[in-house]
């Protein structure tokens, strides 16, 4: 079945660091794409999204692109602030709209 | 314009107890979803809803939990008898149709002791 992976966490990095969050995954389809956040203390809350191959996303300084050849869509933020502490999901979409999840990424970002 | 709502936001029991959750979608979102969340995993969706429909609940532990949305408006779920492996945060999530963007609530924190 479908299924999205992403690195294990967490990932530790200064402010003003470029981060790379990897999610790659697996689908019989064409799914559509997405990260979600969730901040300390709130709820998820959808980061990006991408329906087709080759399409960026991007939102708040991040962007991930589809990359069907290589079944990923890696996040990417050129430089990190405080406030970008949370926990990240990649998730994938096909086409009964059900969502699959990846387990999350803690990111912590030190001043 | 108001999000989802949730309550209670933390919740204690002993196992074999009961517990409801209960959740108010936005205004006007046709669809409403309950995830479970354990600690280190990503949700996995429990029920859905299209209006007071149930869509799927294949993944719905059926002889322990139950949900409803009786008028196609808020939502409750209830866990009966609870057990430990049900420690979780229940998220309920809304969003105005099928196929489109879900919008969170905070999440209820389930702890079974």
């Amino acid at each position: 079945g479908d299924s999205v992976t992403q690195m294990e966490g967490p990932v530790t990095l200064s402010e003003e660091a470029f981060l790379t969050i990897n999610c790659t995954y697996t689908a019989t389809g064409y799914p559509s794409l997405f990260w979600y956040v969730q901040y300390p203390g709130e709820g998820l809350q959808l980061l990006l999204k991408a329906t087709k191959a080759d399409d960026k996303g991007s939102n708040k300084g991040f962007e991930a692109t589809y990359r069907k050849e290589t079944t990923s869509f890696h996040l990417e933020k050129g430089s990190v602030q405080v406030s970008d502490s949370a926990v990240y999901f990649c998730a994938l979409s096909e086409s009964n709209y059900q969502l699959i999840w990846g387990a999350g990424t803690k990111l912590i970002i030190k001043p | 314009e108001a999000g989802v709502a949730q309550s209670p936001r933390y919740k204690i029991i002993e196992k074999r107890q009961s517990v409801a959750f209960w959740c108010n979608p936005i205004s006007g979102h046709a669809t409403l979803y309950w995830y479970q969340q354990i600690l280190g995993q990503g949700p996995k969706l429990l029920i859905q809803f299209q209006n007071n429909g149930v869509v799927d609940d294949s993944q719905l532990p059926k002889d322990r939990f139950s949900a409803e949305r009786l008028k196609g408006v808020d939502s409750t779920l209830k866990i009966q008898p609870a057990k430990l492996e049900d420690s979780a945060v229940y998220l309920c999530a809304s969003s105005l149709d099928r196929g489109r963007e879900l919008f969170f609530g905070e999440g209820s924190r389930l702890t079974v002791l």
